[in-house]
């Protein structure tokens, strides 16, 4: 009930290509969806969050994508880039807990 | 990270001694988190602090204490430490609850080796 299964583990992408990050969920009382990035050697950052009252949100060329009746959502990541390389987390939360739930991480790669 | 710092950022220590990690702000945020990051399994949270001597146990608690003092300082303490906490131990901050979510900022991490 607690848990956020991201999908892939690993994804390898061509410059120019679009990547896409997948979530789930099974709590359907989440209702705060962020997506982190992490770089090697650093914590992670907070990229770009949604709210289950819309089904897209997008901040130049990333965009979450929200399905509420699949329980599921996306990280799009148009023209990826080799600075886009790095590890992202997906997690969730709900109401004013305080804390969220993070989905294992996948390792992105974009290969010049 | 701008506003939150973690000491040190690598040790060796030995099985069986006792570690502190030292996790300092300023920015005032209520909420602290002490999370480890290990392969395969994404970020665990260790301990968590809703104020001043306010806090609680995460999902991986055991072998881990926790204290706060003051705002700005989270300690983690490794009571004594064993070879499956070798980890990367990451600090984060956050001062919202509930309505515009939870922007955690994250330091830059503790690599902790136990030999």
């Amino acid at each position: 009930q607690q848990q956020v299964k991201q999908s892939p583990q690993s994804l390898i992408v061509q410059k120019g290509g679009i990547s896409i990050i997948n979530c789930a969920y099974e709590n359907t009382a989440f209702d705060y969806f962020p997506w982190y990035q992490q770089f090697p050697g650093k914590g992670p950052a907070l990229l770009i969050a949604i709210r289950p009252d819309v089904s897209e949100k997008k901040e130049g060329r990333f965009t979450i994508s929200f399905n509420k009746s699949a329980k599921q959502f996306s990280l799009h990541i148009m023209d990826s880039q080799p600075g886009d390389s790095a590890t992202y987390f997906c997690a969730a939360s709900w109401g004013s807990n305080y804390q969220l739930i993070w989905g294992a991480g996948t390792k992105l790669i974009i290969k010049p | 990270d701008a506003g939150i710092t973690q000491s040190p950022r690598h040790k060796v220590t030995e099985t069986g001694t006792p570690v502190t990690l030292r996790c300092h702000q300023t920015e005032n945020h209520r909420y602290m988190y002490w999370y480890r990051q290990d392969p395969g399994h994404g970020l665990r949270l260790i301990h968590y602090s809703y104020g001043v001597k306010d806090t609680d146990k995460g999902e991986v608690s055991d072998g881990y204490s926790v204290s706060r003092s003051k705002t700005e300082d989270f300690l983690l303490t490794l009571e004594s430490a064993t070879s499956s906490q070798t980890s990367v131990y990451f600090c984060a901050i956050s001062n919202k609850s509930g309505g515009e979510g939870y922007g955690y900022t994250f330091g830059s991490g503790t690599r902790l080796t136990v030999v």
